[in-house]
C-alpha cells in the first residue's frame, strides 16, 4: 500500500533561517506530488506541484521554492523565512486531478 | 487563484440532525471537484471525487451532488453522529488538470 511521510512535525526557527522541509511517497511510482500551506485564520492554498523529477509549477510567488530531486521525494525550501511564512504545511500525492489527493500528517512551523 | 467559496462557515448539530453544506466554484473551465473531511489532528481524507455535472456520490450517511454548470455542490449528512465532527473542505480543479483549489471549509460540530 502507498504511504506518505512528511517531517518534521513540528519546528520553531528564527525569522531570516534557512528552511527545509522533506517529503517522502513509497508504494507507488510517478506520482503528482503538493505542497500546502494553511496560514492562520485562512484555507488550505497551493504552493507547488510536481509532475515529475525536476518539474516544478509555482502557484503563487513566494519566499519559498521546491525540488523534487527524486520521483518520490519532495522538498520545500527557504533561504531566509519571514514571519508569514508562519503555517501548517501538507504534502500530499496523487495520479491525477480526477483521482483523490492523499495527506501527509503535516509539519506546523512556527517563526519567531 | 480561483475563487471557492463554502457555506456556512461553521455549524453545530445535535446527534441525529441531518445537515447540508454548499461549495461554490467557478463554472468554466471545470475539470473536477474535490470533497475532504479533516479531522483535528490528522490529515485530509477524501471523500469523493466528482467530474461530471449531475454526479451524486454517495459513502455510508454522507452523499453528494454536482452541478457543474451553475458552479456549485453540496455535501450531506444524514443523521449526524459525534464523530462526524470535523471541517468538510471542497477543492475545484480547473484546466490545470492537477491544482486543487480548496475553499475555507465548514466546521462541524455534532454534539450528542
Amino acid at each position: 500500500s502507498q504511504t506518505i511521510h512528511q517531517w518534521p512535525a513540528t519546528l520553531v526557527q528564527p525569522v531570516g533561517s534557512p528552511l527545509s522541509l522533506e517529503c517522502t511517497v513509497e508504494g507507488t511510482s510517478n506520482p503528482n506530488l503538493y505542497w500546502y500551506r494553511q496560514a492562520a485564520g485562512r484555507g488550505l492554498q497551493l504552493l507547488f506541484y510536481s509532475v515529475g523529477i525536476g518539474q516544478i509549477s509555482s502557484e503563487v510567488p513566494q519566499n519559498l521554492s521546491a525540488s523534487r530531486p527524486q520521483d518520490r521525494q519532495f522538498i520545500l525550501s527557504s533561504k531566509k523565512l519571514l514571519l508569514s511564512d508562519s503555517g501548517f504545511y501538507l504534502c500530499a500525492w496523487g495520479t491525477g486531478g480526477n483521482q483523490p489527493q492523499h495527506f501527509g500528517d503535516g509539519t506546523r512551523l512556527s517563526i519567531l | 487563484i480561483l475563487n471557492v467559496e463554502q457555506s456556512p462557515q461553521s455549524l453545530h448539530v445535535q446527534e441525529g440532525d441531518s445537515t447540508n453544506f454548499t461549495c461554490s466554484f467557478p463554472s468554466s473551465n471545470f475539470y473536477a471537484l474535490h470533497w475532504y473531511r479533516w479531522e483535528t489532528a490528522k490529515s485530509p481524507e477524501a471523500l469523493f471525487v466528482m467530474t461530471l455535472n449531475g454526479d451524486e456520490k454517495k459513502k455510508g450517511r454522507i452523499s453528494a451532488t454536482l452541478n457543474t454548470k451553475e458552479g456549485y455542490s453540496y455535501l450531506y449528512i444524514k443523521g449526524s453522529q459525534p464523530e462526524d465532527s470535523a471541517t468538510y473542505l471542497c477543492a475545484f480543479i480547473g484546466d490545470s488538470g492537477y491544482a486543487l483549489n480548496f475553499g475555507k471549509g465548514t466546521s462541524l460540530l455534532v454534539t450528542p
